[in-house]
This record gives C-alpha cells, structure tokens and sequence, in this order.
C-alpha cells in the first residue's frame, strides 16, 4: 500500500532562517505531489504541484520553492523566512490529476 | 466569485444522529469532480468520498453519502449516524478539468462539525 511521510511535524524557526520540508512517498512511481499551506481556522491554498522530476508549477508566487529531485520526494524550501510563512504545511500526492489525493501528517511551523 | 463555498462555519448533531454539511461549487467546465476530506485536530487530512460530474449515482462511503444535484451546483456530504470520532473539520474541494496528466483541488473553507454525547 501506498504511504507518504512529511517531516518534522513541528519546527520554530526564526525570520530570516532558511526553510526545508521533506516529504516522500512510498508504494507508488511517478505520482503527482503537492504541497499546501493552511492558515489557522482556513482552507488549503495550493502552493506547488509536481508532475515528474524536476517539473514543478507554481500557484502562488512568494518566498517559498519547491524541488524534486527524485521521484517520490519533494521538497518544499525557502532561504529567508518570513512571519508571514507561518501555517500548516501539508504535502499530497495522488495516482493522476483525477484520483483523490492523500495528504502527509502535515508540519506546523511557527516563525518568531 | 468562489469557487467552492461552505456556508456552515460550525454545526452540532447529537451522537447517533445524521447531519448534512452543505457545500456548492462554481464551475463551467463539464468534467469536474467533487471530494470531501476530513481533518481532525491533528491536522491530517483524510479523504471521505468522490463524486465526478459524469457519475449518474450519488456516491456512497460506509456512513458517509455525497447528495449531488447537479442543476443548482451542490455537492453537501451527508454522515448518517453520528459518533463522537466525527468531530472534526471537513472540507469540499473541486478538480476542474481533465482528470489525467495533472489538475489541482480548490478547498472551500471548512465546517467544524461537533458531535456531542
């Protein structure tokens, strides 16, 4: 069966601090993935979809990158963080752009 | 205009009881599809139930059922038989388009939903 693992599921950082997330998945090639950011008390706004190595599409332009350097993992990244980058993180993937998709535990980050 | 919206911030039910949490969508495309997620407090979203456009039936998922009326744009989610394990966030979302290749959710805000004893 099919796993996605996102990492750490919490993390501090200060503003102005470099950013990396991890996620990966298992039991599955070439899926689509997915990164999103929810604000406290909000829905999920898309930041990154992925539809192969190093094929990366943005939604939303800000302070945030994204890069996949194998198949089942992508990386969500920044080199200076804002306090505006707080929220809940959340990594996806799915089968094609039709199949529902499944998402990570999530990482809450918090900017002081 | 939104794309999805759910009216209902909050709603409560009684354990055992059924609940329908409503939710419309904005679209002009012919192929689409409707998803519900659920998230409890620890934030993980999880996947309930799917319904496409081109589906002729109501979808069903255990306690779970998606009433799709297509000709005023709504797609509400309905939990029959309510248990304390229900609270928790739900979301509708909506693909547009082309179901291979790739296609991208829109969320709508959430109903926090409270299933109380």
């Amino acid at each position: 069966s099919q796993t996605i693992h996102q990492w750490p599921a919490t993390l501090v950082q200060p503003v102005g601090s470099p950013l990396s997330l991890e996620c990966t998945v298992e039991g599955t090639s070439n899926p689509n993935l997915y990164w999103y950011r929810q604000a406290a008390g909000r829905g999920l706004q898309l930041l990154f979809y992925s539809i192969g190595i190093d094929q990366i599409s943005s939604e939303v332009p800000q302070n945030l990158s994204a890069s996949r350097p194998q198949d089942r993992q992508f990386i969500l990244s920044s080199k200076k963080l804002l306090l505006s980058d707080s929220g809940f993180y959340l990594c996806a993937w799915s089968v094609t752009g039709g199949q529902p998709q499944h998402f990570g535990d999530g990482t809450r980050l918090s900017i002081l | 205009a939104q794309k999805i919206t759910q009216t209902q911030p909050g709603m409560f039910v009684q354990e055992k009881e059924a609940v329908t949490l409503d939710c419309t969508y904005d679209t002009s495309d012919p192929s689409y599809g409707l998803f519900w997620y659920k998230q409890p407090s620890s934030g993980e979203m999880i996947f309930l139930i799917y319904q496409g456009s081109y589906d002729q039936q109501n979808a069903t998922e255990g306690r779970y059922s998606l009433n799709f009326q297509k000709a005023r744009k709504s797609a509400n989610l309905v939990i029959s038989a309510s248990q304390l394990g229900d609270s928790a966030m739900y979301f509708c979302a909506m693909r547009e388009g082309a179901t291979v290749g790739y296609s991208t959710l829109t969320f709508g805000k959430g109903t926090m939903l409270l299933v109380s004893p």
